[in-house]
């Protein structure tokens, strides 16, 4: 079946630093490609997404790349903040089915200090 | 726009004891999907219903059940609790290809 890949975890680095999380998938179809985040006693948040091959998703200083040839979809960020503290979560859903079933990697959590 | 809504936030039940958790999805969405978050286990896929009907569900016992409502809410029933049922449950809501939004959870504690 599909399965997600995240580096473990905590990644823990200074504010401002460069952020990336790797994210490597395994899928028999065409899957849309997510980031979600989740604060401390929250949800998920839906952070930016990608629905075929060279898209790239981006939102809050955040970037992801859907790479079909390496089954990735690395999440980036140029410049960390402190509120950025967070665990993130790679998934994939096949959308075009009707059935969106959302398959998680484990989570990467981002440790960012002052 | 008023998000996915779980309730209660929190729910302390003992073992044997059925437990029951809400989900008001998004306005104008018509798919609800349940997930649990077991420390772990991680995120996995529980249930979907979609206009009323249970369309799909994850490898989960029985005991884990649910229905959605002609206004597109939705519960989940879990009979028989059991400690590892200790989880995190969440919501979301969908329409279409729209990316699912969850709400913030039910955490289920069970005694």
């Amino acid at each position: 079946g599909d399965s997600v890949t995240q580096m473990e975890g905590p990644v823990t680095l200074s504010e401002e630093a460069f952020l990336t999380i790797n994210c490597t998938y395994t899928a028999t179809g065409y899957p849309s490609l997510f980031w979600y985040v989740q604060y401390p006693g929250e949800g998920l948040q839906l952070l930016l997404k990608a629905t075929k091959a060279d898209d790239k998703g981006s939102n809050k200083g955040f970037e992801a790349t859907y790479r079909k040839e390496t089954t990735s979809f690395h999440l980036e960020k140029g410049s960390v903040q402190v509120s950025d503290s967070a665990v993130y979560f790679c998934a994939l859903a096949e959308l075009n089915t009707g059935f969106q079933k959302l398959v998680f990697g484990t989570g990467t959590r981002l440790l960012v200090s002052p | 726009e008023a998000g996915v809504t779980q309730s209660p936030t929190h729910l302390i039940k003992t073992r044997g004891q059925q437990a029951t958790l809400r989900c008001s999805p998004i306005s104008g969405h018509t798919s609800v999907y349940w997930y649990q978050q077991a420390l772990g286990l991680g995120l996995q896929f529980l249930l979907w219903y979609d206009e009323g009907e249970e369309r799909n569900r994850g490898n989960f016992p029985p005991r884990f059940s649910g229905r959605q409502f002609p206004n597109y809410s939705s519960e989940l029933n879990v009979n028989a609790l059991e400690l590892e049922d200790s989880a995190l449950y969440l919501c979301a809501s969908t329409r279409g290809e729209q990316p699912q939004h969850f709400g913030d959870g039910t955490r289920l504690s069970i005694l």
